[in-house]
């Protein structure tokens, strides 16, 4: 089954405007990344946040986890144009061995 | 620069033909890993590699092979009995900090 789903699939906003996009998992995890594809290009990491974290901040971006409910979103403040593209969380399980799985990530477009 | 390289950027390949696909690293990780990418979908795991000469069959492993003999080379060859093998393949590597990813390699069927 799907460990990190995203939501919404897809997001259109207006550069100057705030982007929130979810992540939901299944089993616990040590740690949760989130990751950016521009179009035809390889994923580049973000931020990772970890289970006894509840929030993190870089830049424009901030993560927030709650374990409770198993989820974490990623807010994109002050949109540009260029923050377009699309963003994939990954969960790393806590048990089970090696097992990191990407969601089918959020397609982000800021209109200029 | 410190970072993973990934060739050819496009790959043709002919039914019945085996193809393979470079990943090179120079970031000292331990940790390699090929994914596969279809439009629109999500990142799925072919193979991956902890150590030198070992490796683990991820969860679409079937009609592709790979080798670790150097830390800082992961080939992944895509073989005539993978049936759809059109898609996006990229290669990463990892520490703690999370996975870093080369740019990719797009085969298609012709």
């Amino acid at each position: 089954s799907q460990q990190g789903e995203e939501d919404p699939q897809a997001l259109s906003i207006q550069e100057g405007e705030n982007a929130t996009m979810n992540c939901s998992y299944k089993t616990s995890i040590n740690n949760l990344q989130w990751y950016r594809q521009n179009s035809g290009r390889g994923l580049v990491h973000l931020i990772l946040i970890r289970s006894n974290e509840r929030e993190k901040h870089s830049g424009r971006l901030r993560v927030t986890l709650d374990t409770s409910k198993k989820s974490s979103s990623l807010l994109i403040t002050a949109s540009r144009a260029a923050d377009t593209a699309s963003y994939f969380c990954a969960t790393d399980a806590a048990t089970g061995g090696f097992k990191t799985i990407f969601g089918a990530g959020t397609r982000l477009f800021v209109k200029a | 620069d410190g970072g993973i390289t990934q060739s050819p950027k496009y790959l043709f390949r002919k039914e019945g033909q085996n193809v393979t696909l470079s990943c090179e690293q120079n970031l000292n990780h331990d940790a390699m890993y090929w994914y596969r990418q279809d439009p629109g979908q999500g990142l799925r795991l072919i193979y991956y590699s902890q150590i030198v000469n070992d490796f683990q069959k991820g969860d679409i492993a079937e009609g592709y092979s790979v080798s670790r003999e150097k830390k800082e080379s992961f080939p992944l060859t895509v073989t005539s009995a993978q049936k759809n093998p059109t898609a996006f393949y990229l290669c990463a590597s990892s520490t703690w900090g999370g996975y870093t990813f080369g740019s990719g390699t797009r085969l298609t069927v012709v």
